[in-house]
């Protein structure tokens, strides 16, 4: 298996452009999850899918960002008119649907607002 | 209130030496879970060990070992003989509940742990 991974893996953007960023899961793995970090703090929950379900959106920080797993498979974390404050590393992690629910992360995108 | 707490922002020890990284945890669920990840420079998470609210003994996987004090609320990330290449941020998280419902886990800001030669 190799692993999540997530595209690009470094993004620089002008404010108030769009930009979408992929994760594709571990195969095997049902759920999957997008997280966002900020310089010198831990990963903050944004989402939540059950194979191609949203369960979970309420953490989403604001409705610019929005995110689809459409197949159950690859999913897309959009961000709209991006602002400087968006700057940060996104996260995805995939996990398995039985306990004890643990996640495996991927390299991370790095998104950079000029 | 923070739900997860990591009091050491950075820790230096001695290679070999064991290291203990501090993690306090606040839920007022029954059933909750208990994660320790790693985080190199090169930015991945790398989860390392687990711990469930109902274990009662506590969890180990190869030179990791958790110090899981329920009543205390805490779970202490135990790291025996460090080598070098430990050298990385520690992340304590938790997911509250069963984990059967949509869980994000919570995370602590770290510890920036350097082992020295």
């Amino acid at each position: 298996d190799t692993g999540v991974s997530q595209n690009p893996r470094h993004k620089i953007t002008k404010r108030g452009q769009n930009v979408t960023f992929r994760c594709d899961p571990i195969s095997e793995h049902n759920r999957l999850y997008w997280y966002r970090q900020t310089l010198g703090q831990g990963p903050e929950f944004l989402t939540y899918f059950q194979n191609e379900a949203q369960l979970e959106k309420s953490r989403l920080l604001s409705d610019r960002f929005s995110a689809e797993r459409p197949k159950g498979s690859f999913s897309t974390l959009e961000i709209q008119r991006t602002e400087q404050g968006d700057s940060a590393m996104y996260l995805c992690a995939s996990g398995p649907t039985r306990p004890p629910y643990e996640q495996y992360f991927g390299p991370g995108t790095r998104l950079t607002v000029t | 209130a923070q739900k997860i707490t990591q009091t050491q922002p950075g820790m230096f020890v001695q290679e070999k030496e064991a290291v203990t990284l501090d993690c306090t945890y606040d839920t007022s669920d029954q059933s909750y879970g208990l994660f320790w990840y790693k985080q190199p420079s090169s930015g991945e998470m790398i989860f390392l060990i687990y711990q469930g609210s109902y274990d009662e003994q506590n969890a180990t996987e190869g030179r990791y070992s958790l110090n899981f004090q329920k009543a205390r609320k805490s779970a202490n990330l135990v790291i025996s003989a460090s080598q070098l290449g430990d050298s990385a941020m520690y992340f304590c998280a938790m997911r509250e509940g069963s984990g059967g419902g949509a869980d994000g886990l919570t995370f602590g800001k770290g510890t920036h742990l350097i082992i020295q030669p």
